[in-house]
């Protein structure tokens, strides 16, 4: 299986400010079809997973523009520039490239 | 508009079977993988297995190979999750999924307790 890690777990930041979550694979991610299967979810508390975006870099409909992801094979990064209060919750990496699909374990942004 | 409507809340005892829906519209049900996702309390997310509801391909995570049972009825455009015989281990919310991973449903919480 294709192990994810993500780091940190936690990350207490301050209200416009940017946070940074960094998520590896154990293996490449790389399709045989050549695109790369790498989304970023989140979870606000109480809600099911949402997602933010996929295919490492696309933005998927609704999302704001402080959300952003890149990277590429195995070490991939998602970034928003300027935290708000609704960003607070749980967001994990997964993949789909390769089954079983995995999930990082989850990185928890709260507002110091 | 694109939704996954999943059953209700279940409260069942150790042993007892289970089977809960998730319904998709407004997309072509048999064109996508749908994917059934555990949380554990306080836990994270765990993808248990996919199903291609246009020909029922199926594949299960290794975690979770001959503990559920996946399936799907295309004339209705629903995805199954089933177990047999639940322990109290099998307390979660569930989540259907459309791959890859753009709508989910709201979760089905199952709570097993003697």
């Amino acid at each position: 299986d294709i192990v994810m890690t993500q780091t940190p777990l936690s990350s207490p930041v301050t209200l416009g400010q940017p946070a940074s979550i960094s998520c590896r694979s154990s293996q490449s991610l790389v399709h045989s079809d050549g695109n790369t299967y790498l989304s970023w979810l989140q979870q606000r508390p109480g809600q099911p997973p949402r997602l933010l975006i996929y295919k490492i870099s696309n933005r998927f409909s609704g999302v704001p523009d402080r959300f952003s992801g890149s990277g590429a094979g195995t070490d991939f990064t998602l970034k928003i520039s300027r935290v708000e209060a609704e960003d607070v919750g749980v967001y994990y990496c997964t993949q789909a490239t390769q089954f079983p699909w995995t999930f990082g374990q989850g990185t928890k942004v709260e507002i110091k | 508009e694109v939704q996954l409507v999943q059953s209700g809340a279940e409260v069942k005892k150790p042993g007892e079977s289970l089977k809960i829906s998730c319904k998709g519209s407004g997309y072509s049900f048999t064109s996508y993988w749908i994917g059934w996702v555990r949380q554990m309390p306080g836990k994270g997310l765990e993808w248990m297995g996919i199903i291609y509801p246009g020909d029922s391909d199926t594949r299960y995570s290794p975690s979770f190979q001959g503990q559920v049972t996946i399936s799907a009825d295309k004339s209705i455009s629903t995805a199954y999750l089933q177990w047999s015989s639940l322990k109290a281990s099998d307390t979660a919310m569930y989540y259907c999924v459309r791959h890859p991973a753009d709508y989910w449903g709201q979760g089905t919480l199952i709570t097993v307790s003697s």
